[in-house]
């Protein structure tokens, strides 16, 4: 069946780097436009990073820009998040998610990972 | 960037009762809208994609209406198991902007 797996999350220091993988499984990945989204405890939704089924196109959300990047590897069907300079705002689930056509990269998320936590503190 | 604003942030409700969640956007987003459920403790859900088209598997008690600015997500007869927070999200471009979501609870 399609599924998303995450993993690479933990406690970290701030100011220090994590990278966070997707797994993907039960469907072509390297067709699909790929996502990442956060949610910080107790709070709402927050869409992080988007990257086009070619690895070609990437988009931030504004406070993570400059130290974040999304990539792809298609031959290990896994999506990827370096998360660098970690501040304690970035502590949150960070789901995978993938959009629900390879016609457009601008549609829903139809699947989403378990998540993988990531806790920022001194 | 466009902004998404949800209404009411919270809701209590009975069951069987028809329950309306709205959404805002602060541009117009075509129908580039999706709803999302998402249980205490779970994965979020997509429900309704393109503004008013019930994903695969989702019971037909929900709907979704609007285009434009203005949107509508809809729960004809309210079950148990929609306790949830509900989100909207538009898609149309980056930023793919989420509401702030409505926690639904059972009365």
């Amino acid at each position: 069946q399609v599924q998303l797996v995450e993993s690479g999350g933990g406690v970290v220091q701030p100011g220090k780097s994590l990278r966070l993988s997707c797994a993907a499984s039960g469907f072509t990945f390297s067709s699909y436009a790929m996502h990442w989204v956060r949610q910080a405890p107790g709070k709402g939704l927050e869409w992080v990073a988007f990257i086009s089924f070619d690895g070609r196109n990437k988009f931030y959300t504004d406070s993570v820009k400059g130290r974040f990047t999304i990539s792809r590897d298609s031959s290990k069907n896994t999506l990827y998040l370096e998360v660098n300079s970690l501040r304690a705002e970035d502590t949150a689930v960070y789901y995978c998610a993938k959009v629900r056509t390879t016609v457009t990269p601008f549609d829903a998320f139809d699947i989403w990972g378990q998540g993988t936590m990531v806790t920022v503190s001194s | 960037d466009i902004q998404m604003t949800q209404s009411p942030s919270s809701l209590s409700a009975s069951v069987g009762d028809r329950v309306t969640i709205t959404c805002r956007a602060s541009q117009g987003i075509s129908n580039y809208l999706a709803w999302y459920q998402q249980k205490p403790g779970k994965v979020p859900k997509l429900l309704i994609y393109a503004a008013s088209t019930l994903q695969s598997g989702v019971p037909s008690r929900f709907s979704g209406s609007g285009s434009g600015t203005d949107f509508t997500l809809t729960i004809s007869s309210l079950q148990p198991e929609d306790v949830a927070t509900y989100y909207c999200q538009k898609y149309s471009s980056a930023p793919y902007t989420f509401g702030q979501g409505t926690k639904l609870e059972i009365k």
